[in-house]
């Protein structure tokens, strides 16, 4: 079994900062089933990144992905009030999947 | 667009049964494996269970095998859970949630609103 340990938990920072958050695999996976997905307080989680460097339909540039074999990065370039939320890394793919625990990105 | 949406959650005590409908629109729903994915209060996302584009696979998490049931409706467009022998554990919000590919390749691209169960005497 494999587990995605993100890092930091929480990240504390203010708008317009850079983001930076971290997916940590126990063992090498293919970048082509990394995931990332953002739920706001309240709402549904919706799909950012996939294929770890791929934006969703209509995710804003400012968000992008990066990374291969254990360790994946999911950045921010510069916050907007909306993204203040917490977002989970997912490795997916027919023969397995799982979740991180979250990072929550809150204003500092 | 696509819309996924639930319904059917509520308060039910211990032992008892519950069905959840995820009613979908905005595309071809028999095109797409769906899935039910849960998140307890305060916790993190739990995938449940998922059922292939033709409804002739299923699978499960292990802590609701034999309990909860998953199927589809193509022809109404809408996806079900059946759920049996509630336990307190099973409280939480349920996702439905689109697969990416026709079977189990366990991208979500769309959400639902989800719907709150509450189990509990």
């Amino acid at each position: 079994e494999i587990v995605l340990t993100q890092s930091p938990g929480t990240l504390s920072l203010s708008p317009g900062e850079r983001a930076t958050l971290s997916c940590r695999a126990s063992q090498s996976v293919s970048s082509s089933y990394l995931a990332w997905y953002q739920q706001k307080p309240g709402q549904a989680p919706r799909l950012l990144i996939y294929g770890a460097s791929t934006r969703a339909t209509g995710i804003p540039d400012r968000f992008s992905g990066s990374g291969s074999g254990t360790d994946f990065t999911l950045t921010i370039s510069r916050l907007e009030p909306e993204d203040f939320a917490v977002y989970y890394c997912q490795l997916y793919g027919s023969s397995l999947w799982t979740f991180g625990q979250g990072t929550k990105v809150e204003i500092k | 667009q696509v819309q996924l949406v639930e319904s059917g959650g509520g308060v039910v005590q211990p032992g008892r049964s519950l069905r959840l409908s995820c009613a979908a629109s905005g595309f071809t729903f028999s095109n797409h494996g769906m899935h039910w994915v849960r998140q307890a209060p305060g916790k993190g996302l739990e995938w449940v269970a998922v059922i292939y584009f033709d409804g002739s696979k299923q699978h499960y998490v292990d802590s609701v095998k034999g309990r909860f049931t998953i199927s589809r409706d193509n022809s109404r467009n809408t996806l079900y859970l059946q759920m049996n022998s509630l336990r307190a554990e099973d409280t939480a919000v349920y996702y439905c949630a689109r697969d990416f590919d026709s079977s189990g390749y366990f991208l979500f691209d769309y959400w639902g609103q989800g719907t709150l169960v509450t189990v509990s005497s």
